[in-house]
């Protein structure tokens, strides 16, 4: 399996603009999350899937920000507008949702908002 | 909230000898703890967990021990090596029904040769 793939791998955009990530996970998990790592809080749950539907997204910081999961392998995160504070790198993990079981996380999306 | 903490941002230790990375949480419903390692520009990647009804579990160079009613858990690394460097996240689940992990800000291990 090639893993959890991410795309673009990198993303420079105006402030204002719409920016769309992707992921798609590992084929057979059935939980996907959406990570944003900053330095001053380290990696941070913006929202995660079970079986496709939004089981909490009690992180996702403001409305500029949603998710969908429109099938088990594939989900996008979405902000519109985009502001530079919203520059970070964003991580899409996915797990088998077992008990005692570790989520498998891509490489990444370095954002950037200028 | 940060609801698991990593108390120091980077740890510098000489090849060779014991590298002790340190991690505290507040939540006592946690029930399973992970740590992963990251390299730059590379996503995170599942290194050793642990289950609250063990104290400690032991992978090779890498041993986790768990501080229930510390709420403590600790990385020993021995013997470092500089293919070691890396940032290091505790991250911690909250029973069943609840697959999320909450993570800490992590910790910059450097390895010097």
């Amino acid at each position: 399996d090639a893993g959890v793939i991410q795309s673009p791998r990198h993303e420079v955009t105006e402030m204002g603009q719409e920016v769309t990530l992707r992921c798609k996970p590992i084929s057979g998990h059935n939980s996907l999350f959406w990570y944003r790592q900053t330095m001053m809080r380290g990696l941070e749950l913006l929202i995660y899937f079970n079986n496709n539907v939004p089981i909490d997204d009690s992180g996702m910081p403001e409305d500029r920000f949603s998710a969908k999961m429109p099938n088990a392998s594939f989900s996008t995160l979405k902000i519109q507008p985009s502001e530079p504070r919203d520059s970070a790198v964003y991580f899409c993990a996915s797990s088998n949702g077992g008990l005692n079981t570790e989520a498998f996380f891509g490489q990444g999306t370095r954002l950037t908002v200028v | 909230d940060q609801q698991v903490k990593q108390n120091s941002p980077s740890l510098s230790v000489q090849e060779g000898r014991i590298s002790i990375l340190n991690c505290d949480y507040t939540n006592s419903m946690f029930d399973y703890f992970l740590w992963y390692k990251k390299y730059p520009a590379e996503g995170p990647t599942f290194l050793i967990s642990i289950s609250s009804i063990k104290d400690k579990n032991e992978d090779g160079r890498f041993t986790v021990f768990l501080n229930k009613s510390a709420k403590h858990l600790s990385l020993h690394i021995v013997p470092s090596q500089p293919g070691d460097s890396a940032v290091y996240f505790c991250a911690a689940r909250k029973g069943t029904g609840a697959n999320n992990l909450f993570f800490g800000t992590g910790t910059r291990l450097t390895v010097i040769p």
